[in-house]
């Protein structure tokens, strides 16, 4: 079953924050995280495996709680370029591939 | 070299034609994929290749058949689609536990 987003949709001014949630109802392996702007292709961001931990690299950071099945990505100060749709994608268990099922998505749009 | 390259870019076809899309990496990932895209949905998973075998086949009907001739190379043929079918085909490649790089994709129009 597909993983669930929200929220669905946010609009934000430059330099705000947003707070995007990831929730599954499968246990979890992993998490990745993916934008995607209009037309393009989804671009990785991040990846969180089992153990509850948090990444980060600039001002885009996510933590995955493995006991709630959930993830959040984290954008502080955004920028302009933040704009686009946000995907997680996750695995249910490791292997020589990943079978990734991507989330409901999230529309971000950053505004002047 | 980071870049997986899909080709054609656009394609349009009749429901009784035939047609390949191609998808083509070099970084040496032993994973590639055939994901389907719908306007404003996320990529749904069609196939997997682990190793150049067919690992995952998500219920994909017939008339898709993958192929995968070698490490770098992945296909995708095409015959007697719907116009349902109708879609952004993304692929992309992989090493274990690592992130996927998708290729920029073939918008198909079935007419």
């Amino acid at each position: 079953q597909q993983p669930v987003q929200s929220p669905q949709a946010v609009i934000l001014r430059e330099g705000e924050d947003a707070v995007i949630n990831c929730s599954s109802s499968k246990a979890l392996y992993s998490v990745h995280w993916y934008r995607q702007k209009h037309g393009e292709a989804p671009v990785f961001l991040m990846i969180l495996l089992k153990g509850g931990e948090q990444k980060g690299h600039e001002k885009i950071s996510a933590s995955f709680n493995e006991k709630k099945q959930q993830s959040s990505l984290y954008l502080t100060a955004s920028q302009l370029s933040y704009s686009g749709t946000y995907f997680c994608g996750t695995e249910a268990r490791p292997g020589t591939a990943s079978k990734l099922t991507f989330g409901t998505g999230t529309r971000l749009q950053v505004t002047l | 070299d980071t870049e997986v390259t899909q080709t054609p870019k656009h394609l349009v076809m009749g429901m009784t034609n035939k047609k390949s899309l191609k998808c083509e990496q070099h970084m040496g990932h032993r994973a590639m994929y055939w994901y389907k895209q719908k306007a404003k949905k996320p990529p749904e998973l069609m196939f997997v290749y682990s190793y150049e075998k067919l690992s995952i086949n998500e219920s994909v009907p017939s008339r898709f058949s993958p192929e995968c001739p070698n490490s770098s190379l992945l296909n995708l043929h095409l015959h007697a689609l719907q116009p349902e079918d109708s879609a952004l085909y993304l692929c992309a490649s992989s090493q274990a536990f690592t992130e996927a790089f998708f290729g920029q994709g073939t918008r198909l129009t079935v007419v």
